[in-house]
C-alpha cells in the first residue's frame, strides 16, 4: 500500500538555527500537505502544495514539491521556541496518507 | 479554534465499559474522519465518512463502532476495550473526502485522551 515516510523523526536545534524536514511518498501523489502539532495539541494545517516543483513561503516556512511529486520538504529558517512541535507531511492521491512525523525540539 | 470538537476531553474507562466518543464540526463539511494517535503510530488512520456513508474501514476491531447520523456529527463506540487502545483520538473534517485523486485539507478537534485500565 502507499506510505509516506518523513526524516528525521527527532531533531534537537539551538535557537537560531535552520531546520529541514524530508517527506517521501512511495507513489505519486496528485497534492501534499504539511501540518503541525504542538505539545499536547491536535494537528493544524499549514499549507498545501499541488503543482510539480511548487515552492511556498509561510515567513521563516518554506515549502517545496519535487519534480516528480514524490517528496516534498520543509524548511524553517533561524528556529524559534515557537516552532517546537511535530511536523507531517500529508500525501493527496485518491485519499489522504499522513506521514510519520517529525517532532522538532528548539533549545534557547 | 472552534471549527471541531470532541467530547469528553480525557476519558478513564475499564475493560468492561462501553463509552462513547463524540465529535462535531461547524465547517459545513462533508467528510468526517476518526483517527488514533499513539506513540507507536502517529496518525492511524480508522474510519471515514462522506455524506454520512462509511468510506473506508482500516481494518478496526469490531470493539470500535462508528456512527454518523448527519454530516456534522461523528460518534465512536467503545466496548470491551484492551489497554493498548489507550491513545489520543482525533476526529477530523473535509470539504469533501477527495474529488478524483485530489484531498482536501482537514481540520481536527483538540482530540479525546482516552486511558483503559
Amino acid at each position: 500500500g502507499q506510505q509516506v515516510m518523513q526524516i528525521p523523526q527527532y531533531q534537537h536545534v539551538q535557537e537560531g538555527e535552520d531546520f529541514t524536514t524530508y517527506c517521501n511518498s512511495s507513489t505519486t501523489l496528485s497534492n501534499i500537505q504539511w501540518y503541525k502539532q504542538r505539545p499536547g495539541g491536535h494537528p493544524v494545517f499549514l499549507i498545501q502544495l499541488v503543482k510539480s516543483g511548487e515552492v511556498k513561503k509561510q515567513k521563516r516556512l518554506t515549502f517545496q514539491f519535487g519534480e516528480a511529486k514524490k517528496n516534498s520538504s520543509l524548511h524553517i529558517t533561524a528556529t524559534q521556541t515557537t516552532d517546537v512541535g511535530t511536523y507531517f507531511c500529508a500525501g493527496g492521491a485518491d485519499k489522504l496518507i499522513f506521514g510519520t512525523g517529525t517532532r522538532l525540539q528548539v533549545f534557547p | 479554534e472552534t471549527g471541531v470538537t470532541q467530547t469528553p476531553r480525557h476519558l478513564v474507562m475499564g475493560m468492561t465499559n462501553k463509552k462513547s466518543l463524540k465529535c462535531e464540526q461547524h465547517l459545513g463539511h462533508n467528510a468526517m474522519y476518526w483517527y488514533k494517535q499513539s506513540a507507536k503510530k502517529p496518525l492511524e488512520l480508522m474510519f471515514v465518512y462522506n455524506f454520512k456513508e462509511q468510506t473506508e474501514n482500516n481494518s478496526v476491531p469490531s470493539r470500535f463502532s462508528p456512527e454518523c447520523p448527519n454530516s456534522s456529527h461523528l460518534f465512536l463506540h467503545l466496548h470491551t476495550l484492551q489497554p493498548e487502545d489507550s491513545a489520543l483520538y482525533l476526529c477530523a473534517s473535509s470539504q469533501d473526502h477527495s474529488q478524483g485523486a485530489f484531498s482536501y485539507e482537514q481540520y481536527f478537534g483538540p482530540g479525546t485522551r482516552l486511558t483503559v485500565t
